[in-house]
């Protein structure tokens, strides 16, 4: 069965760090682009970042750009995104999710269940 | 950045209806655009891609059109499941931007 499943959400102080992971299974997850997309509660989707199969192209949005970094390892199907000073803004729900590409078009179609991220004091 | 402004961002419709969700590019993605459905508390779901192709298992009353900077999604009946949050994205160029969303209420 294909699926993605994040991890390591949880409470963290403003300035704090927080590791997330996402573990693929059932389908060839090292010739796939990944990506991150975060919700805040109550708000609308943001991309937040993304990942090439052999790690070389890393994009990051604005908002979290210098702070977070993403990472990858395909000999354990695993996904990461590192997080640093982080900001009561960056309180979301964290999705991992795989790009499929399509003649003409490009879609994430298979997408974790989410990990809440909450920062607070 | 590639801004993406969808209308409306509340619907108010009824079982049965036609409705139509529109997305605006701030330049050209050409058909590099997705349409999700989201479910409170529910991972984003993909319903089109490629601007218009129907993602297999989606029922046949979603259809999306658009190329360019302007991409309109259809429901041609609604279902009472079919009440949502619905977004667009392009993936035309990095940041992958999604719209502000349309709620979509009985």
């Amino acid at each position: 069965e294909v699926h993605l499943v994040e991890s390591g959400g949880g409470l963290v102080k403003p300035g704090g760090s927080l590791r997330l992971s996402c573990a693929a299974a059932g389908f060839n997850f090292s010739t796939s682009s990944m990506h991150w997309v975060r919700q805040a509660p109550g708000m609308g989707l943001e991309w937040v970042s993304s990942i090439s199969s052999s790690s070389t192209f890393l994009y990051y949005g604005d908002s979290v750009k210098g702070r977070f970094t993403v990472s990858r390892d395909n000999a354990k199907n695993s996904l990461y995104l590192q997080m640093n000073s982080l900001r009561a803004e960056d309180t979301a729900v964290y999705y991992c999710t795989r790009l499929y590409n399509w003649n003409g078009g490009d879609a994430f179609v298979i997408w974790g269940q989410g990990a809440m991220v909450t920062v607070s004091s | 950045d590639i801004q993406l402004t969808q209308s409306p961002s509340f619907l108010s419709a009824s079982v049965g209806d036609r409705v139509t969700v529109t997305c605006r590019a701030s330049q050209g993605v050409s058909t590099y655009l997705a349409w999700y459905q989201q479910k409170p508390g529910k991972a984003p779901k993909l319903l089109i891609y490629a601007a218009s192709t129907l993602q297999s298992g989606v029922p046949s009353r979603f259809s999306g059109s658009g190329s360019g900077t302007e991409f309109t999604l259809t429901i041609s009946s609604l279902q009472p499941e079919d009440f949502a949050n619905y977004y667009c994205q392009q993936l035309y160029d990095y940041p992958y931007t999604f719209g502000q969303g349309t709620k979509l209420e009985i």
